[in-house]
């Protein structure tokens, strides 16, 4: 499969625990992006790398949250001393670097439950 | 006022009929406009790119009004397989970031 995958699929953690989701893209896509989605809701943009560097995190985004791709190639998002709110699926999406570089492509997301 | 606002529905149509789908957004720098579907549960996928001119795929047809910053989307000959939700989503302050709307449920019925 050649395709966005996650890793994991689900994730059950205690309040206040740290949590990290790995992400890998499509392995042409030098972007890649992170987002958030609770249900009845669209995706909310958290983060965004162009290769290695990440060149924007939502504002809305605590600092709780980090999130790396350190070789340019898979991605890491990490949830520190996590809340209830924190509840919902995270969603990795790449794309490439052309004119059509806003088509992004999602992978299976993982869904996250605080409790 | 949201960023990109859809009616939620849901919209239940039979099997055969045409529907359509409108989405408004607020930014009117926007420049890049997009249809994706998402099934219960599961990721979003790329639908189609909305274009000046228009663009049809299919049974599929997005147009674009700037004038009114608004988006449709129109389904023809519905399929049960296009029950799904439709999310209207437009390029942010920045070409890359994405604005999605909340999604609009459809139904089709047999």
């Amino acid at each position: 499969d050649t395709g966005v995958s996650q890793n994991p699929r689900h994730k059950i953690t205690k309040r206040g625990q740290n949590v990290t989701f790995r992400c890998d893209p499509i392995s042409e896509h030098n972007r890649l992006y992170w987002y958030r989605q609770t249900l009845g809701q669209g995706p909310e943009f958290l983060t965004y790398f162009q290769n290695e560097a990440q060149l924007e995190k939502s504002r809305l985004l605590s600092d709780r949250f980090s999130a790396e791709r350190p070789k340019g190639s898979f991605s890491t998002l990490e949830i520190q001393r996590t809340e209830q709110g924190d509840s919902a699926m995270y969603l990795c999406a790449s794309s490439f670097t052309t004119s059509a570089a806003y088509e992004q492509y999602f992978g299976p997301g993982t869904r996250l439950t605080v409790t | 006022r949201k960023e990109v606002e859809q009616d939620p529905g849901p919209f239940n149509v039979p099997e055969g009929a045409t529907v359509a789908f409108n989405c408004t957004y607020s930014n009117s720098a926007s420049q890049s406009f997009f249809w994706y579907r998402q099934d219960c549960r599961k990721e979003p996928k790329l639908l189609m790119s909305v274009y000046s001119s228009g663009n049809e795929d299919g049974r599929f047809t997005a147009q674009l009004n700037r004038a009114s910053q608004y988006i449709s989307l129109l389904i023809r000959d519905s399929k049960l397989s296009d029950s799904a939700t439709y999310l209207c989503v437009v390029n942010g302050d920045s070409n890359y970031q994405l604005i999605w709307g909340a999604g609009t449920k459809l139904i089709i019925k047999p």
